[in-house]
């Protein structure tokens, strides 16, 4: 059974504190995905990275940065946690085949309040 | 960004009742497109990827259809039932990136 796990279900952190979110892939994907989800604004793409120490920038990447060290994981960190990145952070990874990718798998989810 | 739209925002059926909705995106570099079950308190599940025009995909009471000239896909589901509540994502992958660009979804409540 394929997956991705994220290191937290639930996450409560002080203004100003850095914050490191954790996800890891066990299918060797090449792909890997950080989004947030807020209510009626869907799912905004933060960071995604396309290979071992590669990343872009997604839509809103201002205040998160990323990680990937290793193939099967790839962080987002918080450098200064403020109350409006208080959201639901979901991870996700998916296969390329040639230039475009299949589908993608999601974690479960890091509901993160900054408080 | 590319403009992903998805409608209704949200949708209230009685069981039994049969429902779509609507997934509207570029029809310029065009790859593939995909739609995603999102339950409360679980993960985004894909339930189909599709990639020709004029596909049309089924997986039991659920379907969907895609128009790639036009940049439309449908999600059908026949006979709702109560387990069929979710939120439905649809995501359009280009052949220019590796992103994909994800819809604001349609929240669909099935009364029993």
């Amino acid at each position: 059974d394929v997956k991705v796990t994220q290191s937290s279900r639930y996450l409560v952190k002080r203004t100003g504190e850095k914050v490191f979110l954790e996800c890891v892939q066990d299918m060797d994907h090449e792909n890997m995905f950080w989004y947030r989800q807020d209510p009626g604004l869907g799912l905004r793409l933060i960071y995604f990275s396309y290979d071992v120490k590669m990343k872009e920038k997604g839509d809103i990447p201002e205040g998160y940065s990323v990680s990937r060290e290793k193939k099967e994981r790839f962080s987002l960190i918080l450098e200064s946690a403020s109350t409006n990145q208080t959201s639901m952070y979901l991870c996700a990874s998916s296969l390329m085949t040639g230039a475009v990718n299949t589908e993608a798998f999601f974690g479960q989810g890091t509901r993160l309040t900054v408080v | 960004i590319l403009n992903v739209e998805q409608s209704p925002q949200s949708l209230h059926v009685q069981e039994g009742d049969s429902t779509n909705f609507t997934c509207s995106f570029p029809s310029s570099n065009f790859y593939a497109l995909h739609w995603y079950r999102w339950e409360t308190a679980k993960s985004p599940e894909a339930l189909f990827v599709m990639t020709l025009n004029g596909d049309e995909k089924k997986k039991g009471r659920i379907s969907a259809t895609l128009n790639t000239k036009e940049g439309y896909s449908y999600l059908y589901i026949k006979g709702s039932q109560p387990e069929d509540s979710a939120t439905y994502l649809c995501a359009f992958d280009s052949n220019t990136g590796n992103q994909f660009y994800f819809g604001t979804g349609t929240s669909l409540t099935v009364i029993p």
